[in-house]
């Protein structure tokens, strides 16, 4: 059963655009959200974090907007570049269940130069 | 920054045989590390949680005689893909976290590990 959910499977974004890339999660429970970063054939790389006390959290050209009432989070690239092309994965994590991360099935972004 | 690292990062064996993946945390201590499961195109599937000293955490159906893990230091944790077959090949993830920064300190990913069971 996949907890977490990102629906759109890809995104094209025309350089310097916004990038919008949305994930639902089903379980109330998780109250800590991370956004990943993963070119092919490598580990992912940490992009930017949420705990379930905030609904908005910022960090240069990356904002992760937490909507708990929907469960749904959002993280925007704003202006997008193409270095900025991967596959984006949100992960989540349940309170008190030590450090288990839940992950989406990813979206791959693609900027347009 | 810290740093994961993961060994090798990619291998191809015969079906039938064993086959052991290092992930090792480099600048940091870590009582738990995560080792993930990735098929073409999908997530980042948890497979199971390795603690230090003690026996590993698995996620259900995931089997325990097939994905051996060993965690014998704070820096090092071990998953042994046991008589490997066609089916198990895979891109294999570990990630750990500096166990000061507590859980939500940040996770780092090693690079990898691609099996290719011919």
């Amino acid at each position: 059963d996949q907890q977490v959910k990102q629906n759109s499977p890809s995104l094209s974004v025309q350089e310097g655009r916004i990038s919008i890339l949305n994930c639902d999660y089903t379980n109330s429970m998780f109250d800590y959200f991370l956004w990943y970063k993963k070119y092919p054939a490598e580990g992912p790389t940490f992009l930017i974090s949420i705990s379930s006390i905030k609904d908005k959290n910022e960090d240069g050209r990356f904002t992760v907007f937490l909507n708990k009432s929907a469960k749904h989070l959002s993280l925007h690239i704003v202006p997008s570049q193409p270095g900025d092309s991967a596959v984006y994965f949100c992960a989540a994590s349940v309170a008190n269940t030590g450090n288990q991360f839940y992950f989406g099935t990813g979206t791959s972004l693609t900027v347009i130069p | 920054g810290a740093v994961v690292s993961q060994h090798p990062s990619w291998v191809i064996c015969k079906s039938g045989t064993s086959v052991k993946i290092e992930c090792r945390s480099l600048d940091f201590q870590a009582t738990t590390m995560f080792w993930y499961r990735q098929f073409p195109k999908q997530s980042l599937m948890l497979m199971a949680t390795s603690n230090e000293g003690s026996k590993a955490t698995y996620e259900q159906g995931v089997e325990k005689d097939k994905f051996l893990i060993n965690h014998a230091s704070l820096t090092l944790s071990t998953l042994t893909v046991t008589s490997a077959h066609p089916e198990d090949s895979s891109f294999y993830i570990c990630s750990a976290r500096d166990s000061i920064a507590g859980r939500t300190g940040e996770l780092f990913f090693g690079e990898g590990s691609r099996l290719t069971v011919l």
